[in-house]
């Protein structure tokens, strides 16, 4: 299977404990992105990554949270001192930079679902 | 900020009637994508429409990009079972740096056989 990735797939975590996700997207792509999905919202982004490079993280990605991408292929999403409010779906979507105005098609991974208890 | 914005949120069907979703953008997009997470899944690429007035067709999809390229639809042809899902548009999100996608909150769309 070629596709992206993630593991776990479910997390179920007490409060206050640190989680670790892992992201490993399609080979080729040098673009990967960290989108929270929450029932009943659509995929909101987090960060993302170009090669090694973290180009941009949103205002919702607190301090407690901290990816890495370390040689430009598999990604790791950290949560420390997880709250009940981080319960989520943590998706991971890869892309192929296109260049230019229009952006390559993203594509997602089966997500990790995190409960914290 | 930058908003995307879908309706119906819900959309209860009998299997064989056709469906519509509409997606708007507080601003003008360089390029809408649309998506498809069944229940439990993931979201699942559908396309891409680039240029003003577009206009795509996958079998019993039919998808349209607007004049002013602020609004999107996505109409389904008489609807299978296999059509239930959420259906989501994206734009480019133009506060941050290119490639992050801002999207709608979806429409759920059901279809009774």
């Amino acid at each position: 299977d070629t596709g992206v990735s993630q593991n776990p797939r479910h997390k179920i975590t007490k409060r206050g404990q640190n989680v670790t996700f892992r992201c490993d997207p399609i080979s080729e792509h040098n673009r990967l992105y960290w989108y929270r999905q929450t029932l009943g919202q659509g995929p909101e982004f987090l960060t993302y990554f170009q090669n090694e490079a973290q180009l941009e993280k949103s205002r919702l990605l607190s301090d407690r949270f901290s990816a890495e991408r370390p040689k430009g292929s598999f990604s790791t999403l950290e949560i420390q001192r997880t709250e009940q409010g981080d319960s989520a779906m943590y998706l991971c979507a890869s892309s192929l930079a296109a260049g230019g105005p229009v952006e390559g098609t993203q594509y997602f991974g089966p997500g990790t679902r995190l409960l914290v208890l | 900020g930058q908003q995307v914005m879908q309706i119906p949120q819900y959309q209860h069907v009998q299997e064989g009637e056709d469906f519509t979703t509409y997606c708007n953008s507080s601003t003008t997009l360089s390029n809408i994508q649309w998506y498809k997470q069944r229940p439990g899944g993931h979201p699942v690429f559908l396309i891409q429409l680039v240029k003003s007035g577009e206009v795509k067709k996958q079998k019993r999809l039919t998808f349209q990009f607007g004049e002013a390229k602020k609004n999107s639809s996505l109409h389904i042809t008489a609807t299978q079972t296999t059509d239930v899902g959420t259906y989501f548009c994206a734009g480019p999100n133009y506060g941050g740096s290119q490639g992050n996608l801002i999207f709608g909150k979806g429409t759920k769309l059901s279809v009774k056989p």
